[in-house]
């Protein structure tokens, strides 16, 4: 089993769509979370944390459900410039218990806004 | 904004030579990573740093070394490239848990 697990897509979704992508992890001690957006032929960037009580930041949602071990980004009114791959991070930091830990990145969800 | 920069933005190389990809950061983090990124792979980790001349493997180190002789450089060499890395390499670095990446070599190896 893949330690971080989303559905690749594609999503395929109008301009203004409301779409909504999972991801789960396997490490049940994971302790940080974070979606990044990569861009056809650029490097990923920081999209935003993922915290327990969930958190927004414009149109985009995060969630994150422990229990469950799974954690979800909406993304609502969908822009022609939202189009990308979006990456789930998950971070474990172990017994060493230094700063970076071991971040795992799920293979991306490919979303595609057309107008 | 920090920056990340690698030197080459693609690179052609031979079977069996010796290939170096350098990573310079300009925020004095401490944190520096190579990973690799393939399709349906997505990317994975072969090496980091926490400190100036400290070294971690990641998930796939084989093959690969690093050097960290200075804070702000991150060199990844390939002691004798194979067509097997050919891929997109990709440096970051971070002071917390999440790295700002460069723009990436696309690396292949003929």
């Amino acid at each position: 089993r893949k330690e971080v697990e989303q559905d690749p897509g594609p999503f395929n979704v109008p301009e203004g769509a409301t779409v909504a992508f999972n991801c789960t992890y396997s490490n049940s001690a994971s302790q940080s979370f974070f979606w990044y957006r990569q861009d056809c032929r650029k490097e990923p960037k920081l999209l935003m944390s993922v915290y327990s009580s969930g958190n927004e930041d414009g149109r985009f949602t995060a969630q994150l459900n422990r229990a469950s071990q799974y954690i979800s980004l909406l993304i609502r009114d969908s822009k022609l410039s939202d189009s990308a791959t979006y990456l789930c991070v998950v971070n474990y930091v172990g017994a060493g218990g230094t700063s970076y830990g071991k971040l795992t990145f799920g293979q991306g969800t490919i979303l595609t806004v057309h107008p | 904004d920090v920056k990340v920069t690698q030197s080459s933005r693609y690179l052609v190389k031979r079977t069996g030579e010796k290939v170096f990809l350098e990573c310079v950061q300009d925020m004095d983090h401490e944190n520096m990573f190579w990973y690799r990124q393939d399709p349906g792979l997505g990317l994975r980790l072969i090496y980091f740093s926490y400190d100036v001349k400290m070294k971690e493997k990641g998930d796939i180190p084989e093959g690969y070394s690093v050097s960290r002789e200075k804070k702000e450089r991150f060199s990844l060499i390939l002691e004798s490239a194979s067509t097997n890395q050919t891929s997109m390499y990709l440096c970051a670095s971070s002071w917390d848990t999440r790295p700002t990446f460069g723009s990436g070599t696309r690396l292949t190896v003929v």
